[in-house]
């Protein structure tokens, strides 16, 4: 099956400093990948659409100039959430769609963002 | 924009049977996901519908029935092991390819 690999798993900051988390595709290649946060006991929400090549997608809500999306290869794709602060912990999870099966999509393992 | 619903919670007994029902509201339909996912994990896939009908994969099973909005996933044969989140997701064309997810039904099994 298709393996999406994300690191890192875990990771304490302190306010005020900027995390990145990578997204990769080990074994397939991903036109397009999804960015998603889930709080405690909720469902995932959806927080941005990371198109290889191109811009990334905003839902409604989510400051792009806070949480940078880079989509730089067909294999990976970056969330860095700059200037953490506390409310900003939570667990991130991304997922990819293959570019030759389009009605799939593959999960990450999640990292999970405490800051401090 | 995309409505789906599911169930909060629902118990169920070791060796019996449990149906999770989930519908939902949206355009540029694409398909419709079941993810399992325990507490502090990333989900895994369980199944993908985007035909009416029923697809069966072991002790799981998913219908899906476009013209009312509407998917369930049963399973058969509860293990303890079952006990987690079940999320029902809609992909959908419409301001581009993405996948919403529901709430989510916790799923509790009992001996």
């Amino acid at each position: 099956g298709a393996v999406v690999s994300q690191h890192p798993s875990w990771v304490i900051c302190k306010s005020g400093t900027s995390v990145k988390i990578e997204c990769r595709s080990l074994d397939f290649q991903a036109t397009t990948m999804f960015w998603y946060r889930q709080f405690p006991k909720q469902s995932l929400m959806l927080m941005a659409t990371s198109n290889e090549g191109s811009k990334a997608t905003y839902e409604q809500g989510v400051e792009k100039d806070k949480f940078l999306i880079n989509h730089a290869s067909l294999t990976l794709s970056t969330l860095t959430v700059t200037s953490a602060h506390p409310e900003d912990s939570s667990f991130y999870i991304c997922s990819a769609r293959p570019t030759t099966r389009a009605g799939e999509l593959f999960f990450g393992e999640g990292s999970r963002l405490t800051v401090l | 924009g995309q409505n789906i619903d599911q169930p909060t919670e629902m118990t169920a007994t070791e060796g019996a049977i449990v149906q999770i029902n989930c519908t939902y509201q949206t355009s540029g339909f694409n398909g419709l996901f079941w993810y399992q996912q325990h507490a502090g994990e990333a989900p895994t896939f369980l199944s993908y519908n985007v035909l009416d009908g029923l697809e069966e994969k072991g002790r799981f099973s998913s219908f899906l029935s476009r013209s009312k909005g509407y998917s369930y996933l049963l399973l058969k044969e509860l293990q303890m092991k079952d006990s987690a989140s079940y999320l029902c997701a809609v992909s959908s064309f419409t301001g581009g390819f993405k996948t919403i997810f529901g709430a989510g039904t916790r799923l509790f099994v009992k001996a």
